[in-house]
């Protein structure tokens, strides 16, 4: 069974510092690992997919990563607006079972101006 | 604009009533997903479905039931043998299933008194 789990629950930072959130995954086989960012009220919005270890993937202040076993999620020089809670999904290959995706509950990031 | 369509945004249903949940795209996808949100938990698959006229069970099938008669369309039923059926419901699409990235609607808030 897939297995997703993210940590810290939640994050408080002041604008401007510097962090990075954690998914430890474990899968049969993965197929792929996902990255959304989800406002209070509304649908998670996709951020990054990766495939294989040692994979990057940059968007504006956000930056993902991937080992064999969990994915950093760093945020450099945050500002208020990247505020949210903030959700990895793995994808496996294990065959037969669902095509969908396996959440974290996700971190809840608050950013202080 | 291509995107996700949910209707309504919320949905009130007294116990015991069957209550449909409208999912539309027009991104031209062949797979698409509904998931559950609950407070502290991450998003859970309930059914998905990869082409026209063919569906599978999610993590937690048991008292939904989906059609896909559309490619644009797939609407979830939700019975009153759901026993917890409030929560906020999501709807996604991808372009293909195994390893892309989904694509969330706006979501439904269904509260069941």
């Amino acid at each position: 069974e897939d297995q997703v789990t993210q940590s810290p629950e939640a994050l408080r930072l002041q604008e401007g510092e510097s962090s990075s959130l954690n998914c430890s995954y474990t899968v049969s086989g993965l197929r792929g690992l996902f990255w959304y960012r989800q406002d209070p009220g509304k649908g998670p919005e996709f951020l990054f997919t990766l495939y294989s270890a040692g994979e990057e993937k940059e968007k504006e202040r956000l930056k993902a990563t991937l080992t064999k076993k969990e994915s950093f999620l760093h945020i450099t020089a945050p500002k208020p607006e990247d505020s949210a809670t903030y959700l990895c999904a793995v994808q496996s290959w294990s065959g037969g079972g669902a095509d969908g995706l396996t959440f974290g509950k996700g971190t809840h990031l608050i950013i202080q101006p | 604009d291509g995107g996700i369509t949910q209707s309504p945004k919320y949905l009130f249903r007294k116990e015991g009533q069957n209550v449909t949940l409208s999912c539309e795209q027009n991104l031209n996808h062949d797979a698409m997903y509904w998931y559950r949100q609950d407070p502290g938990q991450g998003l859970r698959l309930i059914y998905y479905s990869q082409i026209v006229n063919d569906f599978q069970k999610g993590d937690i099938a048991e008292g939904y039931s989906v059609s896909r008669e559309k490619k644009e369309s797939f609407p979830l039923t939700v019975t009153s043998a759901q026993k917890n059926p409030t929560a906020f419901y999501l709807c996604a699409s991808s372009l293909r299933t195994g390893g892309n990235e989904q694509y969330f609607g706006p979501g439904t808030r269904l509260t069941v008194t």
